[in-house]
């Protein structure tokens, strides 16, 4: 089975804090995503990475950074933390980029930040 | 727009069929439509997806209208574990970036 794996279940941070948040998948998947999840607004996508250094912007990219070091792990950087970045952060990855074909996205179980 | 419309929440008793419907009107003709449940507190899960045949897998069915307008999820004997926010998404581009709307809540009772 894919497995997506995220750092950390639960992470309590201070405002102005620079913040990581890890992903790793072990499936040797192409591309990798970060969401956030609030209450009402459903699942919003941040960044997504489509290759090793190659990240493209998503919905709502500001306030966040990327980095994609290796294939396999997709890290998500809050430069300074504030209040309204508290929410349930997902990773995500998928196999390829051809339409319908490994398109699926495995999620990891979430990391839910509260910055206070 | 890259979102679809689907009703806020349904009932559905355990054992009977669960149809949850979705309208993609504006879909163009390479476009994908994927399902995915969210379970509380866990990350979104994978169901089905389709183009414009009809898929079974060992989870669900999809239909999909012959002008691929709109689509059903059937879960063919709802259990409790079923409960669960229903996603129906339209992949946008080759990168496939999912943007998802608001879901279906599913609610499974005994």
């Amino acid at each position: 089975d894919v497995k997506v794996t995220q750092s950390s279940r639960y992470l309590v941070k201070r405002t102005g804090e620079k913040v990581f948040l890890e992903c790793v998948q072990d499936m040797d998947h192409e591309n990798m995503f970060w969401y956030r999840q609030d209450p009402g607004l459903g699942l919003r996508l941040i960044y997504f990475s489509y290759d090793v250094k190659m990240k493209e912007k998503g919905d709502i990219p500001e306030g966040y950074s990327v980095s994609r070091e290796k294939k396999e792990r997709f890290s998500l950087i809050l430069e300074s933390a504030s209040t309204n970045q508290t929410s349930m952060y997902l990773c995500a990855s998928s196999l390829s980029q051809v339409p319908g074909v490994g398109t699926e996205a495995f999620f990891g179980q979430g990391t839910r930040l509260t910055v206070v | 727009d890259a979102k679809t419309t689907q009703p806020p929440s349904m009932d559905c008793a355990e054992g009977r069929a669960a149809n949850l419907p979705c309208n993609h009107s504006t879909i163009s003709g390479n476009e994908y439509v994927y399902w995915y449940r969210q379970i509380h507190s866990q990350g979104p899960q994978y169901i089905i997806h389709g183009l414009k045949n009809n898929e079974t897998n060992e989870m669900a069915s999809l239909i999909i209208t012959e002008d691929r307008k709109s689509s059903t999820l059937i879960l063919p004997h709802a259990t409790l574990r079923d409960t669960a926010v229903y996603y129906c998404i339209k992949v946008i581009n080759n990168f496939n970036k999912f943007y998802f709307g608001s879901g279906t809540k599913l609610n499974v009772k005994p």
